[in-house]
């Protein structure tokens, strides 16, 4: 089983500044990967697939990069709707995995 | 516009098997770009997918919980049916289905709102 690790579990930030979320995978993933959001009650929103690309709707402010075992995600300007928890998830093979989220709270 | 929706019991025994169901609307479960996977998350807790099925009926289990799990769907109903045996109150969780995109986005684009299940004598 593909394991994901997810640095760091919290991060506190300021609005408008830029915050860096990273992701590892216990193996490659190749390009397999995808960040998701959630908000307290809500189901998750997915942001990026491919492991750089935005989902429909989704603003420009958040980009992810990365291939292999090492991710990021990267959330440019953070906007009072932007603090939430964030989920990496491989799927590279039949067996999803998901990474045990990083909070990002207000400064 | 797609949507899930999932049902089953708020509440069951130690012991107990638990059967939710996933309903969808928007697209077909006979689709080959799509499935449907249930993950779950204990309050508080990460997301851990649990199961998977395919348009062609071939599924995927969780290695840690296979014995325990079971998936299905009802093309004609638009359902997809997972059971779990032997709940334990570790298995509190809320327990989502979302559908997942074959093609281009590959990943789980749409979810269910998600049902809170809770395991208790």
């Amino acid at each position: 089983e593909i394991v994901m690790t997810q640095s760091p579990a919290t991060l506190s930030v300021s609005p408008g500044e830029r915050a860096t979320l990273s992701c590892r995978a216990s193996q490659s993933v190749s390009s397999n990967l995808a960040w998701y959001q959630q908000k307290p009650g809500q189901a998750p929103r997915l942001l990026i697939y491919g492991a750089s690309t935005r989902a429909t709707g989704i603003p420009a402010r958040f980009s992810g990069s990365g291939s292999g075992t090492e991710f990021t995600l990267t959330i440019s300007s953070l906007q009072s709707e932007d603090f939430a928890v964030y989920y990496c998830q491989q799927y590279n093979n039949w067996r999803f995995t998901f990474g045990p989220g990083t909070k990002v709270d207000i400064k | 516009q797609v949507t899930l929706k999932e049902s089953g019991p708020v509440l069951v025994k130690p012991t107990e098997t638990l059967t939710l169901t996933c309903t969808v609307s928007g697209f077909s479960l006979s689709n080959a770009r799509m499935g449907v996977s249930w993950i779950r998350q204990p309050p508080g807790k990460a997301l851990e997918w649990l199961a998977h099925i395919f348009s062609n009926d071939e599924k995927s289990y969780s290695t840690s919980l296979k014995s325990r799990l079971t998936i299905s769907k009802d093309t004609s109903k638009s359902q997809v049916v997972l059971t779990m045996t032997n709940m334990d109150p570790v298995d509190t969780a809320t327990y989502y289905c979302a559908r997942y995109s074959f093609g281009v986005v590959n990943t789980f684009d749409y979810w269910g709102q998600g049902t809170l299940v809770t395991v208790s004598s």
